[in-house]
């Protein structure tokens, strides 16, 4: 069964960096093609693709906001972590990480997601 | 940039078919993809590479793809339907996009 749990400050200041884990079992990102990305969804409004990560590290992010994410890996404890620097009050939003099948190009299992608010 | 461009509302009644519709060129994508999402809830995955199931989506919901328009079809509608609906592609280089979202209202 494959499950996922985000992590991380429900508040943060602007100009912060935002830091969120995404916890997960029932698989193995060492599994060829299996990746885990993170989704935005700010209140109210569409969901937006942030970042993908691969076993073998292949990363991708969307192109208007790379400068600001890092995406990375720790195979030893299941965990995707997403830093967001410099975020703003327009960056409040639930973010959620989700499964990326082998061979796949959908998120078939997703976490409950994480608010995140960007206030002072 | 490729685009996804749902209607923001759909409304249907009870037992009627509901159709939801995504355009644009990202649709020429080799695979589309239907997530329903339920207030307070993460998305559900609905409907896989245009018109797939996955395991324990009902037979009610369909995905279909013609030329640059994709379409949901959720037949005999029910009031647990009632969602946003959400369409996304990835065209397998640099970028995952998702549609706007349509809401879906069950009069």
């Amino acid at each position: 069964q494959i499950t996922l749990k985000e992590s991380g400050p429900t508040l943060v200041k602007p100009t912060q960096t935002l830091t969120l884990t995404c916890t997960f079992s029932g698989f193995s990102l060492t599994d060829s093609g299996v990746a885990v990305g993170w989704i935005r969804q700010p209140p109210g409004k569409a969901l937006e693709w942030l970042a993908l990560i691969f076993g073998d590290d292949d990363k991708r992010y969307r192109p208007s906001l790379k400068s600001r994410l890092t995406i990375t890996q720790d195979t030893s404890k299941n965990q995707v972590v997403l830093t967001m620097t410099n975020m703003e009050p327009v960056d409040t939003a639930t973010f959620y990480c989700a499964h990326k099948g082998r061979g796949m190009t959908d998120f078939d299992y997703w976490g409950q997601g994480t608010l995140v608010t960007v206030s002072s | 940039s490729d685009v996804l461009t749902q209607p923001p509302a759909v409304s249907v009644a009870p037992g009627q078919t509901a159709t939801i519709t995504c355009g644009g060129n990202g649709v020429g994508s080799p695979s589309l993809h239907w997530y329903q999402q339920k207030p307070g809830q993460a998305p559900v995955l609905v409907v896989y590479d245009d018109s797939d199931r996955p395991s324990g989506i009902p037979e009610r919901f369909s995905g279909s793809k013609s030329g640059n328009t994709a379409t949901l079809t959720i037949s005999r509608v029910e009031a647990g339907d009632e969602a946003d609906y959400y369409c996304q592609v990835w065209d397998g280089t640099r970028n995952i996009i998702f549609g706007g979202g349509t809401k879906l209202t069950v009069l």
